[in-house]
């Protein structure tokens, strides 16, 4: 079993829909909770960084951590064909920023 | 302000050919990483580096070698390229401190191995 799971989707939602993407975890020293997004062939580029349990909102993106549930998700509102990527969750426990990436989702925003 | 490049952005080899993948950062960070990516595997560690003149294995480092001579520089090395090598190979960099999982990562590497 792997350490982080994430469903690869693929995923298609119409233009102004609201997104959710999940990943679970088995690995209980994991503190830091990250989404990297990833434009096809390009490099990931961190979107939300989080540190425990709880919420965290940037603009129409909110980051949700339930350390209790070993579960996070990322929501995305009123989605824009620009939102069309992958989406990877990355954790960390507490040395050197050593990640474990899920295996990403692949989200498609249709107009 | 380039952040994190790459050298070479493609390349092909032939199985038993070796070859040095160049990663360079602009951000004085002192950790750096270099990561393979494969359709259904996400990222995962090669090796990295906490520091100038310090390397550690990551989570698949056989068939890799890696230096780490200058702050700004990474390398990573395949010294008898294998079929099984072909990936993207993306090369990120942190800061230390409260910052140091918050990593950028370069444009990527894309290299098959015939």
């Amino acid at each position: 079993q792997k350490e982080v799971e994430q469903d690869p989707g693929p995923l298609s939602v119409p233009e102004g829909a609201i997104v959710s993407l999940n990943c679970t975890y088995s690995n209980s020293a994991f503190q830091y909770f990250m989404w990297y997004r990833q434009y096809s062939r390009k490099g990931p580029e961190l979107l939300m960084y989080t540190y425990s349990s709880g919420n965290k909102e940037d603009g129409r993106f909110t980051a949700q951590v339930d350390k209790s549930s070993k579960y996070i998700s990322l929501f995305i509102r009123d989605s824009q064909p620009s939102d069309s990527a992958t989406y990877l969750c990355a954790m960390s426990g507490t040395s050197y920023g050593k990640l474990t990436f899920g295996q990403g989702t692949i989200l498609t925003v249709h107009p | 302000n380039a952040g994190v490049t790459q050298t070479p952005k493609f390349r092909v080899l032939k199985t038993g050919q070796s070859m040095t993948l160049l990663c360079a950062q602009d951000m004085n960070h002192e950790y750096m990483y270099w990561y393979r990516q494969d359709p259904g595997m996400g990222l995962r560690l090669i090796h990295y580096s906490v520091g100038e003149g310090t390397t550690a294995k990551g989570e698949v480092p056989d068939g890799y070698n890696v230096s780490r001579l200058k702050k700004q520089n990474f390398l990573l090395g395949l010294e008898s390229a294998a079929p099984s090598q072909t990936s993207v190979y993306f090369c990120a960099s942190s800061p230390t401190g409260t910052r140091h999982n918050e990593q950028f990562f370069g444009p990527g590497t894309r290299l098959t191995v015939l």
